[in-house]
């Protein structure tokens, strides 16, 4: 089955700088790559997705890039603000079939003032 | 983006009893539900995955006759801890993708049981 790891475990950067968290996977059908935001005692929140005919994906300050011959994908945060502070996930899915996801350890972002 | 809520919110149960647990997609239909749980500081396990109008298929390890899942319509899938046990305290949570096979998968709130 799909298995997803995802690094760092914890990520402490300036107000300001520049966050990237990466994730590698290891089913090649896989073709859907989500990422998810959870605040302290909440449901996640999906923030932005790719899928595996696209290799990059902006929304305002947050990008995917994806690499599908090595499997791996990443969050880009830019000017990154006290409310970036949380835990993030990665996934990946297949698109067809039972679409479950198979969820990266995590990563604990804190935003420094 | 696609609102799914949970019930109740958190819960405190004693040793024994069976605490029911609902999740509804609020302005969709899902034909598909998915059950995670989450112990303190880890990430989501998937549990089971509930289907309108048929069984639930559990994921490897997860008792079907410990955690009951009823589907019951297009929005509304229930998770049943039947005889729960301190050890089956955690975070649960539900998520549904929009009808028509689309992967996007939207998470509800989550519910807090904690088992005296």
């Amino acid at each position: 089955g799909e298995n997803v790891e995802q690094h760092p475990s914890t990520l402490s950067v300036q107000e300001g700088d520049s966050a990237v968290i990466k994730c590698t996977y290891s089913d090649s059908a896989s073709n859907y790559f989500p990422w998810y935001k959870q605040e302290l005692g909440k449901g996640p929140q999906l923030i932005i997705d790719i899928r595996s005919n696209v290799g990059e994906k902006k929304d305002q300050r947050i990008a995917v890039t994806l690499n599908k011959t090595a499997k791996h994908f990443s969050l880009h945060i830019t000017e990154t603000q006290p409310e970036d502070s949380a835990v993030y996930f990665c996934a990946a899915s297949m698109v067809q079939g039972a679409q479950k996801l198979v969820f990266g350890q995590g990563t604990r972002l804190t935003i420094n003032p | 983006g696609a609102v799914v809520s949970q019930h109740p919110s958190w819960v405190i149960c004693k040793s024994g009893t069976s605490v029911k647990i609902e999740c509804r997609s609020l302005d969709f239909q899902a034909t598909t539900m998915f059950w995670y749980r989450q112990f303190p500081k880890q990430s989501l396990m998937l549990m089971a995955t509930s289907n309108e109008g048929s069984k639930a298929t559990y994921e490897q390890g997860v008792e079907k006759d410990k955690f009951l899942i009823n589907h019951a319509s297009l929005t509304l899938s229930t998770l049943t801890v039947t005889s729960a046990h301190p050890e089956d305290s955690s975070f649960y949570i539900c998520s549904a993708p929009p009808g028509g096979g689309a992967d996007t998968q939207y998470f509800g709130p989550g519910t807090r049981l904690t088992v005296l």
